[in-house]
């Protein structure tokens, strides 16, 4: 398997304009999380899904943050209007179904810069 | 509530010497307990987990981790350090059985020559 595939690597935009970050899961994992990294705040979970239905976005920081899940392979990331604040490295994570449900798989990040 | 603290941000070991990343945990409920590695520009990665089964866990690179409840503590260690494990490492709980995991705020290893 490929593993968690993220897409852009990297995304450099000026303030107020919107940004999508993608990710794709793992085949067959029934979770997928986003996650967002900085230097002051570490690692913080935004929202995650179960079988493509949002569970808890109480880590989302505002309404200019939105996420989607349409498929089981696909789910994408927004933010509009942009803030230089949201600068960050976004992880998406997803996770098995069954036993080793609490073990998740991280893709390779989205660093953002919003100038 | 949980939460977990990782004392130290920064550690520095010397190549073949011990090393030790502290965590120690808070939680209502046994807890199910975690380390991840972070390599530089990439993802997290699982290094082992603890689910209530045995206390002493192995994980992957040499790694073992013991979950102590009188202490509160899930420290990592590996008895003898490599270049290639400078990274930064995350320790992080969850109640199981699919519950939100909390990361904690990770502890950087540098290695020395």
């Amino acid at each position: 398997d490929a593993g968690v595939i993220q897409s852009p690597r990297h995304e450099v935009t000026e303030m107020g304009q919107e940004v999508t970050l993608r990710c794709k899961p793992i085949s067959g994992h029934d979770y997928l999380f986003w996650y967002r990294q900085t230097m002051m705040r570490g690692l913080e979970l935004l929202i995650y899904f179960n079988n493509n239905v949002p569970i808890d976005d109480s880590g989302m920081p505002e309404d200019r943050f939105s996420a989607k899940m349409p498929n089981a392979s696909f789910s994408t990331l927004k933010i509009q209007p942009s803030e230089p604040r949201d600068s960050a490295v976004y992880f998406c994570a997803s996770s098995p179904h069954g036993d080793h449900q609490e073990t998740q798989y991280f893709g390779p990040g989205t660093r953002l810069l919003v100038l | 509530a949980q939460s977990v603290t990782q004392l130290g941000s920064h550690v520095s070991v010397s190549e073949g010497a011990l090393v030790l990343l502290r965590c120690n945990y808070s939680s209502s409920v046994p807890p199910y307990l975690f380390w991840y590695v972070q390599y530089p520009n990439q993802g997290l990665q699982l290094l082992l987990k603890y689910t209530s089964a045995a206390t002493l866990v192995k994980g992957i690179n040499g790694f073992e981790a013991e979950f102590k409840k009188s202490e509160t503590s899930f420290h990592l260690t590996k008895p003898s350090a490599h270049m290639s494990d400078a990274a930064e490492y995350f320790c992080a709980v969850s109640r199981g059985g699919y519950q939100k995991v909390t990361f904690g705020t990770g502890t950087k290893l540098q290695v020395i020559p």
